[in-house]
């Protein structure tokens, strides 16, 4: 079946850069998206990207999209303590393939 | 209201029970979705709604798990005779057709099987 992968962890310091990558198989998907899940709370839709796109910024968020070798990167420029969370990258058209989330961890 | 409400919260419940979740998406949004957060896990896909109608019900894990939509907007997922390995957050998300079709997330229910 798809699958969408990530890696588990990523540790920063505070004001650097983090950049959390995501590998998907499912290459009929519209659209690629970010979601940023805090401890216990719901998923937050952070940002998305069409498939016919190769980046899109939002703010501190950039989003960068391989589409040949399906992968997909956040970029979070200027990192803060209150960026500290899971992140889910999602591929699919209607239902959404989540892949397992990047606990991303902010140094002070 | 302005975003999407799941209830309970948070439910507790002993084997072999039936439990029911509700879901109120946005207003206006046609389609409505379940998924399952398991402990250290991803988010699994349940059952997509459009509508009323259920298109896609394959990622129901067992004959245990139903859901049903009324009036294009609440839905209730029953998961009858329940087994300590439904214990999950239960998220609905639902979307409105168009530019993006991103989904929008509720809180979550918490079930825990005793």
């Amino acid at each position: 079946g798809e699958d969408v992968e990530q890696s588990l962890f990523l540790s920063v310091r505070e004001g650097d850069s983090s950049v959390i990558n995501c590998t998907y198989t499912d290459s009929s998907s519209t659209y690629l998206y970010w979601y940023k899940q805090e401890p216990g709370a719901g998923l937050q839709l952070l940002t998305y990207i069409f498939s016919n796109m190769d980046m899109k910024q939002d703010q501190r968020l950039t989003v960068l999209l391989n589409k040949k070798d399906k992968h997909l990167s956040l970029r979070i420029a200027d990192t803060q303590t209150g960026d500290s969370a899971i992140y889910f990258c999602a591929a699919g058209t209607y239902k959404y393939i989540f892949g397992t989330g990047t606990r991303l961890k902010v140094l002070a | 209201g302005a975003g999407v409400s799941q209830s309970p919260s948070n439910k507790v419940t002993e084997k072999g029970k039936d439990v029911e979740l509700r879901c109120d998406p946005i207003s206006g949004h046609t389609a409505l979705y379940w998924y399952r957060q398991s402990l250290g896990q991803g988010l699994e896909f349940l059952i997509y709604f459009q509508g009323n109608s259920a298109p896609d019900k394959s990622g129901l894990p067992s004959d245990r798990f139903s859901a049903e939509r009324t009036g294009g907007s609440v839905s209730t997922l029953t998961i009858q005779r329940t087994q300590q390995e439904d214990s999950a957050v239960y998220l609905c998300a639902s979307s409105s057709p168009g530019r993006g079709n991103e989904q929008f997330f509720g809180p979550g229910t918490r079930l825990t099987v005793l």
